[in-house]
């Protein structure tokens, strides 16, 4: 079984400022791990993933997220925020087999003020 | 357009009235999910298929049943809703293979009273 830990349920921040949403998790499997992105009143959309490789991975948008096996972590980072991207953010993680069934973090609510 | 489709987006029922949610994928993915969200305890899986006619429960099954005759169409079926039931929910679809992205679908909320 896995679980997912997101550490802040709301992060508010200024325009053009850093922001790192943290998520760690825990599993007895080798997994695979998400950030996906709900902006309001509309479905999730997959920000970025990691599969193996490199540990640091990029989404077209800004943000990245390094994969860190020591701390079981997955953190999100964008060093400048807009506005748009106010919304709220899942990590979620993926057994390799069997049902393949995401777990969600609870989400961390981004609130980027002008 | 890719895209995966819930109706009702918003439904109102009251206790013990059967529902139907409608999900539809344009995609031809094999591997469809249901998810409700909940303030707090963010997705859980409810059920999922792997293929047409296949289908295993996720981590919170009870209350709900779903079928999948066709490959496009993965309903989610209430008998008897009650309260607790009053969600968020969300259809998924991916490819069968590993770790693809989930598409999902723009949600049903749910109240029941």
């Amino acid at each position: 079984a896995q679980s997912v830990t997101q550490l802040d349920s709301q992060v508010p921040v200024f325009e053009e400022a850093p922001v790192e949403l943290r998520c760690n998790y825990s599993s007895s499997v080798s997994v695979y791990l998400f950030w996906y992105v709900q902006y309001p009143n509309q479905g999730l959309q997959l920000l970025l993933k990691y599969l193996s490789g490199s540990t640091l991975v990029e989404s077209i948008n800004g943000f990245e997220a390094e994969f860190n096996k020591s701390q079981t972590s997955f953190h999100l980072r964008k060093p400048s925020v807009h506005i748009s991207d106010t919304a709220e953010y899942f990590c979620a993680v993926s057994d390799r087999t069997g049902r393949r069934a995401l777990t969600f973090g609870s989400g961390t609510r981004l609130q980027v003020q002008p | 357009e890719a895209q995966v489709t819930q109706n009702p987006r918003y439904l109102i029922t009251v206790t013990g009235k059967k529902l139907t949610v409608t999900c539809s994928q344009n995609m031809n993915h094999e591997y469809m999910s249901w998810y409700r969200q909940d303030p707090g305890l963010g997705l859980r899986q409810i059920y999922y298929s792997m293929n047409v006619e296949v289908t295993d429960k996720g981590d919170v099954p009870e209350g709900y049943k779903v079928s999948r005759k066709e490959k496009r169409n993965f309903p989610l079926i209430l008998e008897s809703p009650s309260p607790n039931q009053t969600s968020l929910y969300f259809c998924a679809s991916s490819p069968v293979g590993q770790a693809t992205e989930a598409f999902f679908g723009q949600g049903t909320r749910l109240t029941v009273v």
